[in-house]
């Protein structure tokens, strides 16, 4: 069945460092790729998403870009900040389909 | 623009006990989905409702039900609660129009069975 890998976390960084959080996915049709947020607390805040391949999505600084040919949709951020303290959860939706299917989620610290 | 909203935001039940979680969707949307999220994990779809049919279902026992009412609005029912469905459960709404769609979520609620 289809899936989403991302690295494990947590991930530690110094304001103003670059992020990458990497994810692949396993998919048998076209899926929709999405990134989401959770702050401590709180439900799922979406990201960017992107829907077909080569297609780049971006928010907030952050950017993904959806690789065909490696099945991946890495998270990257030029530049940090403590409010981006979070656990970010890649995502995948079949093209057609009713449900979305999450990785485990990366923990995301940020440091002053 | 009032987002997903759900209610209660916390609940604490007993094992053996049955619990009614509540969703309002973002206006507009006429799709409601559940999740539950385990602490540390990702979210894992529960069942999705259209049309106020269910839709498609996920990998969960019959103890979990649903019922999606003619405003949208939305009820996830769980008899016979065991202590592993201690969770984190999550609304989404979103608008079907076609291949994609994007779903938003609620703040979700918080069931602690004891």
């Amino acid at each position: 069945g289809d899936s989403v890998t991302q690295m494990e976390g947590p991930v530690t960084l110094s304001e103003e460092a670059f992020l990458t959080i990497n994810c692949t996915y396993t998919a048998t049709g076209y899926p929709s790729l999405f990134w989401y947020v959770q702050y401590p607390g709180e439900g799922l805040q979406l990201l960017l998403k992107a829907t077909k391949a080569d297609d780049k999505g971006s928010n907030k600084g952050f950017e993904a870009t959806y690789r065909k040919e490696t099945t991946s949709f890495h998270l990257e951020k030029g530049s940090v900040q403590v409010s981006d303290s979070a656990v970010y959860f890649c995502a995948l939706r079949d093209t057609g389909g009713f449900k979305t299917i999450f990785g485990a989620g990366t923990r995301l610290f940020v440091k002053a | 623009d009032a987002g997903v909203t759900q209610s209660p935001t916390h609940l604490i039940k007993t094992r053996g006990q049955q619990v009614t979680l509540r969703c309002s969707p973002k206006s507009g949307h006429d799709t409601v989905s559940w999740y539950q999220q385990a602490l540390g994990q990702g979210p894992q779809f529960i069942f999705q409702y259209y049309e106020e049919e269910e839709r498609q279902r996920g990998n969960f026992p019959d103890r979990f039900s649903g019922h999606q009412f003619p405003n949208y609005s939305s009820e996830l029912n769980v008899n016979a609660l065991l202590l592993g469905d201690s969770a984190l459960y999550l609304c989404a709404s979103s608008l079907f129009q076609g291949a994609v769609e994007t779903q938003y979520f609620g703040p979700g609620t918080r069931l602690l069975v004891l």
